[in-house]
């Protein structure tokens, strides 16, 4: 069955170092997403992307963060000054035309 | 704003049936969504209502009024295996790949 895949799985960083997190979604899906979890807390919505743009983005989604697809199978998201509050599991999510999304296994960024 | 409340903890036994309810204050809604999600693993998808009444898939089942704006889950013949935080999410807005809106989850605990 195919699998929303992402890398890498752990991703430690200093505080404002920029970190890339890297997605392979679902192939023949349309839609994609990405969303953060912080230890203990509610999974948030962040952005999601469609036909090489943005559809829609939270608050959360400030100037920091940016995302691209910059091939036919990699979706990334990008923080550019990570903070210590950054800290947490984000997880990408793909949907075809119909409504389920899909996730990932999740990077869990650590910022120190 | 977007609320979506469930209960913070569930225990239950092996074999029994046990109910997880979600009630939802939204902005819109386009759609509810249940998900399985074990401990350090991504959200697994369960069921999706969108029309008033029952779905049911296996040992699950999840049910929406839509103009009460409740739903809930129903797992029968529980596994120890079931012992996870089960998420409620509702689609508020009317658009394919937009946000999923998240409860806290419930953590179901299974005994034997």
């Amino acid at each position: 069955e195919p699998e929303v895949t992402q890398t890498p799985s752990h991703q430690v960083t200093q505080m404002g170092q920029e970190v890339i997190l890297r997605c392979v979604p679902i192939s023949n899906h349309l839609y994609f997403y990405w969303y953060r979890q912080i230890l203990g807390q509610k999974v948030e919505f962040l952005v999601s992307f469609y036909n090489n743009e943005i559809s829609e983005k939270s608050e959360i989604f400030d100037d920091q963060f940016s995302v691209e697809r910059p091939d036919g199978s990699n979706f990334t998201l990008k923080i550019r000054s990570t903070k210590l509050e950054d800290s947490a599991m984000y997880f990408c999510a793909s949907s075809p035309f119909t409504d389920t999304q899909y996730f990932g296994p999740g990077t869990r960024l650590t910022v120190l | 704003g977007q609320n979506i409340d469930q209960p913070t903890e569930m225990t239950a036994t092996e074999g029994a049936i046990v109910q997880i309810n979600c009630t939802y204050q939204t902005s819109g809604f386009n759609g509810l969504f249940w998900y399985q999600q074990h401990a350090g693993e991504a959200p697994t998808f369960l069921s999706y209502n969108v029309l008033d009444g029952l779905e049911e898939k296996g040992r699950f089942s999840s049910f929406l009024s839509r103009s009460k704006g409740y739903s809930y889950l129903l797992l029968k013949e529980l596994q120890m295996k079931d012992s996870a935080s089960y998420l409620c999410a509702v689609r508020p807005h009317n658009q394919a790949g937009t946000a999923l809106i998240f409860g806290k989850g419930t953590t179901l605990s299974v005994s034997s």
